[in-house]
């Protein structure tokens, strides 16, 4: 079974550009969740779907954050403008209905210069 | 609110020894959820273990076994004879399947363990 996966891997940009990441959930896996981890720190949730719906956005930054899961399958989740402190890897997991356990993709590592 | 605390921000051992990662929570949710993660260099959160608030049985999978007390709201995990490969950085995480029913995950700050040959 694949995991999840996102893209880019890597990413650089300047301060007050704008950035978009993709994600694609474990196939059936209704949740979504996005989190921000910040170097030397535990994730952070920015936001969770359930299907096409938002659960959860109450820590995102939705001055400049954003995120959509139209569909119910990928996610994208964009930045613009992008703040120096937004630098951060960006991790995207998903969770089957009725299952307790969240699986993380491989991440977006972020630079803000 | 819900806290999950990770007191060692590093451990160093030498392979072959027993080390153990120190995981202290708080929550007013009589039912919740705690967890393992393991990140390695890649940076991919990988999952250990999960262990339900009704369910204090202590757990062992292979050189790795886990802890879990209510009475101290601890959920600690020991790597029994440890190796290189061990070398990571270990989260602590608690979910919310109580009041808001959410199921996000409340991470601790995470320990790096360094395994020198």
């Amino acid at each position: 079974e694949a995991g999840v996966a996102q893209s880019p891997r890597y990413k650089i940009i300047e301060k007050r550009q704008s950035v978009a990441f993709w994600c694609n959930p474990i196939s059936g896996h209704a949740t979504l969740y996005w989190y921000q981890q910040i170097l030397g720190q535990g994730p952070k949730l920015l936001i969770q779907f359930q299907n096409n719906g938002v659960v959860d956005d109450s820590q995102l930054p939705k001055d400049r954050f954003s995120a959509e899961r139209l569909k119910g399958v990928d996610s994208t989740l964009k930045i613009q403008p992008a703040k120096l402190e937004d630098s951060a890897v960006y991790l995207c997991a998903s969770r089957q209905g009725g299952e307790e356990t969240q699986y993380f993709g491989p991440g977006t590592r972020l630079l803000v210069l | 609110a819900q806290k999950v605390t990770q007191a060692q921000t590093e451990i160093s051992v030498v392979e072959k020894e027993d080390v153990t990662l120190d995981c202290v929570y708080e929550t007013r949710d009589t039912t919740y959820y705690l967890f393992w993660y393991k990140q390695p260099p890649s940076g991919e959160l990988v999952f250990l273990i999960r262990r339900n608030s009704f369910d204090e049985q202590n757990e062992i999978s292979g050189r790795y076994s886990w802890n879990f007390q209510k009475s101290t709201s601890s959920f600690n995990f020991t790597i029994t004879a440890s190796q290189v490969v061990d070398s990571a950085v270990y989260f602590c995480a608690l979910s919310d399947y109580g009041s808001s029913n959410t199921g996000k995950l409340i991470f601790g700050q995470g320990t790096t363990l360094q395994v020198k040959p």
